[in-house]
């Protein structure tokens, strides 16, 4: 019940296409459910987060969907460029006792 | 957000000998945490660094093999001792500000 399932593993798109990766949990408790990119030798960072009360966010060329219902979530990133080449973990989380809950990680290459 | 700073950025250490990587952040932080990413691998939370406290661990990871410390609200040491080849990984430090998360650059540890 603390699994966040992501798929999937990798990804391949072509510059400009829409790269969709998805999650789902099981934990209703969650209730914070962020996206960090990571390049190599590099730490995760944060890229934009949602919260269930909200359907949509959008930060830039980033946008998560989330649907409480069916406990899924994505992430879209429009108009993709190689520089966007990187792992993208999804995440959940409960307020207050902040243990986050990664899932497996999509390694995504866009390519030129 | 936080800026994190990790010592050393990466080591190679010997079977059986320890080693001790360094967490310093620009601000005081209540919440500190430290995560091993094994390669191609997503997170996993080791424990909960608390100042003034013990450390809190997950399952699966004891106290003498990763001893924390956690001095002061801007500062914490991870050792990871009498390695193995098994050992290997990176080691995350990660600090919480209300909901959101954030990573240092990591430490890379080969074990030979």
């Amino acid at each position: 019940q603390q699994q966040v399932k992501q798929s999937p593993q990798s990804l391949i798109v072509q510059k400009g296409g829409i790269p969709i990766i998805n999650c789902a949990y099981e934990n209703t408790a969650f209730d914070y459910f962020p996206w960090y990119q990571q390049f190599p030798g590099k730490g995760p960072a944060l890229l934009i987060a949602i919260r269930p009360d909200v359907s949509e966010k959008k930060e830039g060329r980033f946008t998560i969907s989330f649907n409480k219902s069916a406990k899924q979530f994505s992430l879209h990133i429009m108009d993709s460029q190689p520089g966007d080449s990187a792992t993208y973990f999804c995440a959940a989380s409960r307020s207050g006792g902040f243990k986050t809950i990664f899932g497996a990680g999509t390694r995504l290459f866009v390519k030129a | 957000s936080a800026v994190i700073s990790q010592k050393p950025s990466r080591d190679i250490c010997q079977r059986g000998t320890s080693l001790t990587i360094q967490c310093q952040v620009d601000s005081q932080v209540t919440m500190m945490f430290w995560y091993r990413q094994q390669p191609g691998q997503s997170l996993t939370l080791i424990a909960t660094a608390n100042q003034g406290s013990e450390a809190t661990y997950e399952s699966g990871f004891v106290i003498d093999k990763f001893p924390i410390s956690r001095p002061n609200l801007t500062f914490s040491t991870l050792t990871v001792s009498n390695l193995s080849p098994e050992d290997s990984s990176i080691y995350l430090c990660s600090v919480a500000d209300l909901y959101e998360q954030y990573f240092g650059p990591g430490t890379r540890l080969t074990v030979t």
